[in-house]
Formats: structure tokens, sequence, C-alpha cells
């Protein structure tokens, strides 16, 4: 198995820029979860998803975070604009269940640095 | 008050001692109880997970769980250098149908 993909593995933009990170779940997980991580804050759940239906969104910072799943294999969250404060590690992971009960699956993680 | 604490360390143990860690959380209605690995620019891995109170055992790694203390522990023996990372603590459950990760312990196992 491949584990979970993401792409790019890194990206520098400047502020005001579109990014928009990408996942792939391991196949046959039914959950895919998007954190970031700081030194500051740690790994916070930005959104999760079950059978591509986004379940809770509360850690989205603000309306210029988005994320899509439109099928199983595949999501992606946009930020739009970008703002220097969103340079962070952005992880996406995968379960076969809902958070609480089975593993959670995490890719390599995005580096985002806006500058 | 955060809902899920851990000391941030680093926590220095010398190889083949035991590294106590240590995480409590908030909400009483927790259920469910996680110990993550992260070493330096990589990607957090679960090592142990626990329900119920008490201990549970996989190889050098002990998870302690007290629900009248919200408390959860994680210790390993015979520390070796390959254990030096950062160990996050999560808690699923209660108010929040989530994970919820502390900032994590750092460890460091010394020769």
């Amino acid at each position: 198995d491949a584990g979970v993909i993401q792409s790019p593995r890194h990206e520098v933009t400047e502020m005001g820029q579109e990014v928009t990170l990408r996942c792939k779940p391991i196949s046959g997980h039914n959950s895919l979860f998007w954190y970031r991580q700081t030194m500051m804050r740690g790994l916070e759940l930005l959104i999760y998803f079950n059978n591509n239906v986004p379940i809770d969104d509360s850690g989205m910072p603000e309306d210029r975070f988005s994320a899509k799943m439109p099928n199983a294999s595949f999501s992606t969250l946009k930020i739009q604009p970008s703002e220097p404060r969103d340079s962070a590690v952005y992880f996406c992971a995968s379960s076969s269940g809902l958070a609480g009960i089975y593993e959670q699956y995490f890719g390599p993680g995005t580096r985002l640095t806006v500058t | 008050q955060k809902e899920v604490e851990q000391n941030s360390g680093p926590l220095s143990v010398p190889e083949g001692a035991i590294a106590s860690l240590n995480c409590t959380y908030s909400d009483r209605g927790s259920q469910s109880f996680f110990w993550y690995r992260q070493y330096s620019g990589k990607s957090p891995e679960l090592i142990m997970f626990i329900y119920s109170n008490g201990d549970k055992e996989d190889g050098r790694f002990t998870a302690q769980l007290n629900k009248a203390s919200q408390y959860v522990s994680l210790l390993i023996r015979d520390s070796q250098p390959s254990d030096s990372a950062t160990y996050l603590c999560a808690v699923w459950g209660g108010t929040a149908s989530k994970l919820t990760f502390g900032t994590g312990t750092r460890l460091q196992v010394t020769l």
C-alpha cells in the first residue's frame, strides 16, 4: 500500500496568492482529515470527511480556507488569499472509521511558507 | 485550560532507562486515548491506544489510563536513542467527536 499521498511536499508562495494542497487517502479508508501543525499551536484538526461528506469543519480558521472531497480517493485544501500566518505543515490523514475508533494514518505533510 | 495537556520537555533519559510521558485531559467524557510518535520533520505515527482503565503493554511500551484522574501516560522501557522523538497524546470522545492532540513532549535518550 502506498500510504496517504500528499502534494506538493513543499510550497513557497507570496501573500495574497491562492494555494491548493492535495491528498489521496489510503484505498478503502472512508474518513479523511486535514490537520495543521505549528510550533505554537501543535497539531490542529481543520476539517474531516466521512464517506466524502464534511462532518466537522469547526477547525477551519476562516473563510479563506476551504476543503473539498469530490470522491473517495481525492481531497483538496485551498487557501485564498494566503497570508504569512498560514505558514505551517499541513497533514492529511485517513482512517477506516470515525476518528476515535480506528488508527489514523498520516501523509508526509506539505510544508507551506507564505512570504 | 487546554483540552489535552502535555509537558513540552525536553525529557532527557539515559539509554536503558524508563521514560515516563504524561498527559492530562479536560473532558471527562473522553473515551479513547492514543499515543503518536513524531520524528523531527516526519509525520505522526500511532504507537499505542487504550480505551479502558489500567495498563496496556506492547513490547517496550506500556500505556496507563486513569479516567477518574483524567490522566494517561506512556512508559518506554529500555529506552533507546531511536526513541528520541516528540510523543503526542491524543484524546477522542466526550463533547467533541474528533481527535484532539496535545502539543507533545520531546524525548531525548542520551548515550
